[in-house]
């Protein structure tokens, strides 16, 4: 059963131009949301943990967003720094996280 | 650099070997967590210990076993290797056993299996 899906797969951007990544969930009793990022090759790196429905954070050109059945990351005036895969993970137990397929972004100068 | 370090880099070795990799947390980490990675199944997650002791099981095989030290550094064992466990193996650590703590990713030891 999928609990964690993520799109689009990939997406492709001019620089500076902004848009959002999704992530949906299935988990009842969300308890935790996070976002990482991961260059080719390296391990994922944390950006952003979520809490609960209405939370916001935001990191440099990175915004995490959540309501009750989904998440999103709003990347503003991206730079080709900015690509990456995005991934999404959810608290599905009291030990486990359950990630997504991640999102690949390009970002062209 | 997420303060984790993984070795090997990476390892080559042929159907129905064993492999031992090794994972050292962030200093003062007392949770390493290991996942595999693979383009069919995305990150996946193995095993947790705490301080010692194994926390959770996720999606380990019987042939993939794990152990975490005095010095809190683990070792992955994977034994009767497949094609299919090719794959990157990624330790992360955290400093608690909640997996709400953020959990620091090392840069991975990627298998193949010929």
């Amino acid at each position: 059963e999928d609990q964690v899906t993520q799109s689009p797969e990939a997406l492709r951007l001019q620089e500076g131009e902004s848009s959002s990544l999704n992530c949906s969930y299935t988990v009842s009793g969300l308890r935790g949301l996070f976002w990482y990022r991961q260059d080719p090759g390296k391990g994922p790196e944390f950006l952003f943990t979520l809490y609960s429905a209405g939370e916001e954070k935001e990191k440099e050109r990175l915004k995490a967003t959540l309501t009750k059945k989904e998440s999103f990351l709003h990347i503003t005036a991206p730079k080709p720094e900015d690509s990456a895969t995005y991934l999404c993970a959810v608290q599905v137990n009291d030990y486990k996280l359950s990630f997504g397929a991640g999102t690949t972004v390009t970002v062209r100068a | 650099d997420s303060g984790v370090t993984q070795t090997p880099k990476h390892l080559i070795t042929a159907t129905g070997q064993r492999v031992t990799l090794r994972c050292s947390p962030r200093s003062g980490d007392l949770s390493v967590y290991w996942y595999q990675q693979s383009l069919d199944q995305g990150l996946q997650f193995l095993i947790q210990y705490y301080n010692g002791e194994e926390r959770a099981k996720g999606n380990i095989l019987e042939r993939f076993s794990a152990q975490q030290f005095p010095d809190l550094h683990s070792e992955l064992n994977l034994s009767s290797l497949e094609l299919g466990d090719s794959a990157l193996y990624f330790c992360a650590s955290s400093s608690g056993g909640a997996v709400t703590d953020t959990q620091y990713f090392g840069p991975g030891t990627r298998l193949t299996v010929l």
